[in-house]
């Protein structure tokens, strides 16, 4: 089976930190997908990636950054957190090719005070 | 562009109730279709899909039959059970060359016993 693991589940950070949230998956897949999830919104995508080292703008990018340095991890930076970036963040991989399914981390929850 | 449109929840049955939850969607062309489902504290997981007109993805006694004549994929089942209480997200992938998925906004499901 798939693992996506996000490395916390819930974190507090002030304003104005340096946030990393760090997510690994163990299927060798080539696509990996940073969400953040928001009631009443549904999931919106901030960042992907298909392979290492690379890097596309999803439909929210604002305030945050990636990193794939190597093909089983995706990392997502908050440069500078605020509070508007309060939220639940999913990371998730799939397969390169055809239709492949979204493997799922169990989700990290963002507090920002 | 490509979008999922979801009725509003939340949608609560009693145990044994017939389940409705419907999506439509606008797409250039004829996509795959997904339905997601996300239990309480995880992330998503791919529940079922189709990938051509009139097919019916099935799974865990959830169906959903691809109508292309309403742009439709709407997600059933006979009887729920409590542990069907979940938020159910409608998704198709995106018309730009990457392996990018729309979702729609979620339905939550709650049935009492």
């Amino acid at each position: 089976d798939v693992k996506v693991t996000q490395s916390s589940r819930y974190l507090v950070k002030r304003t104005g930190e340096k946030v990393f949230l760090e997510c690994v998956q163990d299927m060798d897949h080539e696509n990996m997908f940073w969400y953040r999830q928001d009631p009443g919104l549904g999931l919106r995508l901030i960042y992907f990636s298909y392979d290492v080292k690379m890097k596309e703008k999803g439909d929210i990018p604002e305030g945050y950054s990636v990193s794939r340095e190597k093909k089983e991890r995706f990392s997502l930076i908050l440069e500078s957190a605020s509070t508007n970036q309060t939220s639940m963040y999913l990371c998730a991989s799939s397969r390169g090719t055809g239709h492949a399914p979204l493997h799922f981390g169990n989700g990290t929850r963002l507090t920002v005070t | 562009g490509d979008s999922v449109t979801q009725m509003e929840g939340p949608v609560t049955l009693s145990e044994e109730a017939f389940l409705t939850i419907n999506c439509t969607y606008t797409a250039t062309g004829y996509p795959s279709l997904f339905w997601y489902v996300q239990y309480p504290g995880e992330g998503l997981q791919l529940l079922l899909k189709a990938t051509k007109a009139d097919d019916k993805g099935s799974n865990k006694g959830f169906e959903a039959t691809y109508r292309k004549e309403t742009t439709s994929f709407h997600l059933e089942k006979g009887s729920v059970q409590v542990s069907d209480s979940a938020v159910y997200f409608c998704a198709l992938p995106e018309n730009t060359g990457f392996q990018k998925l729309v979702f729609g906004t979620g339905t939550r499901l709650l049935v009492s016993p």
